[in-house]
């Protein structure tokens, strides 16, 4: 069935570090794709967003391509800094209705 | 702006009571969702709408119950409350190929 498989965390970084996480998923056709974010005490907000192949989501500093070949949306950001402590969620668009969420990436940045 | 509001913020229940989780969106968006969001287990399903009067079961619906009588109004009941079910509740929603709308989540202890 269709899924998606992030990368598993906590992943705890400098700041100025480089961030990369992984997204892979399963799906029939091709979905658009989603990165979400929850900071503490909050709800998940969109982050970047790409909905064809080859398209490259970008918001914050942070980006991802859909790579349809790899079926992968990698999320990177190439500086981060303590406000990117957060949760990160991958979750491609899997029908009309339904959104998959992978399990969530803890991220923590040390000053 | 009120975007996604979901209420009450807080809750704790005895194991065998009920309640009534309240989630109101006033974007005119077709689908909603309900969500829980537990530690190392992401976001999962537990039931949505993709339209008034409409509802279906997602990844964990057992143990809950929807209705959604008026489209902007979505709202997740619990008959017979059990510990299992203490939890991160978050609402959604969202319209075609938009992505998602969050509320700021219920935290629901059940002891």
């Amino acid at each position: 069935g269709d899924s998606v498989t992030q990368m598993e965390g906590p992943v705890t970084l400098s700041e100025e570090a480089f961030l990369t996480i992984n997204c892979t998923y399963t799906a029939t056709g091709y979905p658009s794709l989603f990165w979400y974010v929850q900071y503490p005490g909050e709800g998940l907000q969109l982050l970047l967003k790409a909905t064809k192949a080859d398209d490259k989501g970008s918001n914050k500093g942070f980006e991802a391509t859909y790579r349809k070949e790899t079926t992968s949306f990698h999320l990177e950001k190439g500086s981060v800094q303590v406000s990117d402590s957060a949760v990160y969620f991958c979750a491609p668009l899997i029908n009309d209705y339904k959104l998959s969420f992978g399990a969530g990436t803890t991220v923590t940045v040390r000053a | 702006n009120a975007g996604v509001t979901q209420t009450p913020k807080f809750r704790v229940l005895k194991t065998g009571q009920s309640m009534t989780l309240l989630c109101a969106q006033d974007m005119n968006h077709e689908y909603m969702y309900w969500y829980r969001q537990d530690p190392g287990m992401g976001l999962r399903l537990i039931h949505y709408s993709v339209g008034e009067g409409t509802t279906a079961k997602g990844e964990v619906p057992d143990g809950y119950n929807v209705s959604r009588l008026k489209k902007q109004n979505f709202l997740l009941g619990l008959e017979s409350a059990a510990p299992s079910q203490t939890s991160v509740y978050f609402c959604a929603s969202r319209d075609g190929n938009s992505p998602l709308h969050f509320g700021n989540g219920t935290r629901l202890t059940v002891t």
